[in-house]
């Protein structure tokens, strides 16, 4: 079946500190891949996707690339601030499947000291 | 702006209560879910609904049902809360697969059961 695997946190980080969070993905189908961040006390939300295979994603300085070959999604930021102190979730969907579930990874938590 | 919209931010019931969570959509999507969020387990899919009066069963149903009366209201119910259910629950929701685009969230309820 469908799965995601996310490194374990919590990363701890100075600001202006370069961040990576990887992400591996196993896939039946043709799976759109996703990132997600939730803030304290809130919902998810969406960071960035890439539908297809060398698609980048990118958004607030976050960047992630999807990769068949190693079957990664792994999420970048060359200078993070405080506020990006937050949970990250990787994540799938795959159209070649019948349902339309979406599949997280167990998420990351982020702390970046000033 | 679109919304996924849950009823309560935060709850407090007492155990053997029967409680409604609720969440509504106004996007007219096809595909609802609700998730629970605990540390270290991360998302964990509890029920979905592909389309009204129709549900499905997701990793973890024991001690929940659902109702989907109309496409934009989703509830969650606890028949008989317990102090194990205390937990942050997430509603979420989809256009149908083909439509190849992320899930909404809302912005969470904390439930405490006492």
């Amino acid at each position: 079946g469908n799965s995601v695997t996310q490194m374990e946190g919590p990363v701890t980080l100075s600001e202006e500190a370069f961040l990576t969070i990887n992400c591996t993905y196993t896939a039946t189908g043709y799976p759109s891949l996703f990132w997600y961040v939730q803030y304290p006390g809130e919902g998810l939300q969406l960071l960035l996707k890439a539908t297809k295979a060398d698609d980048k994603g990118s958004n607030k300085g976050f960047e992630a690339t999807y990769r068949k070959e190693t079957t990664s999604f792994h999420l970048e930021k060359g200078s993070v601030q405080v506020s990006d102190s937050a949970v990250y979730f990787c994540a799938l969907s795959d159209r070649g499947n019948r349902d339309d579930k979406i599949i997280f990874g167990k998420g990351t938590r982020l702390h970046i000291l000033p | 702006d679109v919304k996924v919209t849950q009823s309560s931010r935060y709850l407090v019931k007492r155990t053997g209560e029967k409680v409604f969570l609720e969440c509504v959509q106004d996007m007219d999507h096809e595909n609802m879910f609700w998730y629970r969020q605990d540390p270290g387990l991360g998302l964990r899919l509890i029920y979905f609904s592909y389309d009204v009066k129709m549900k499905e069963k997701g990793d973890i149903p024991e001690g929940y049902s659902v109702s989907r009366e109309k496409k934009e209201r989703f509830s969650l119910i606890l028949e008989s809360a317990s102090t194990n259910q205390t937990s942050m629950y997430l509603c979420a929701s989809t256009p149908p697969r083909l439509a190849n685009t992320e899930a909404f969230f809302g912005q969470g309820t904390r439930l405490t059961v006492v």
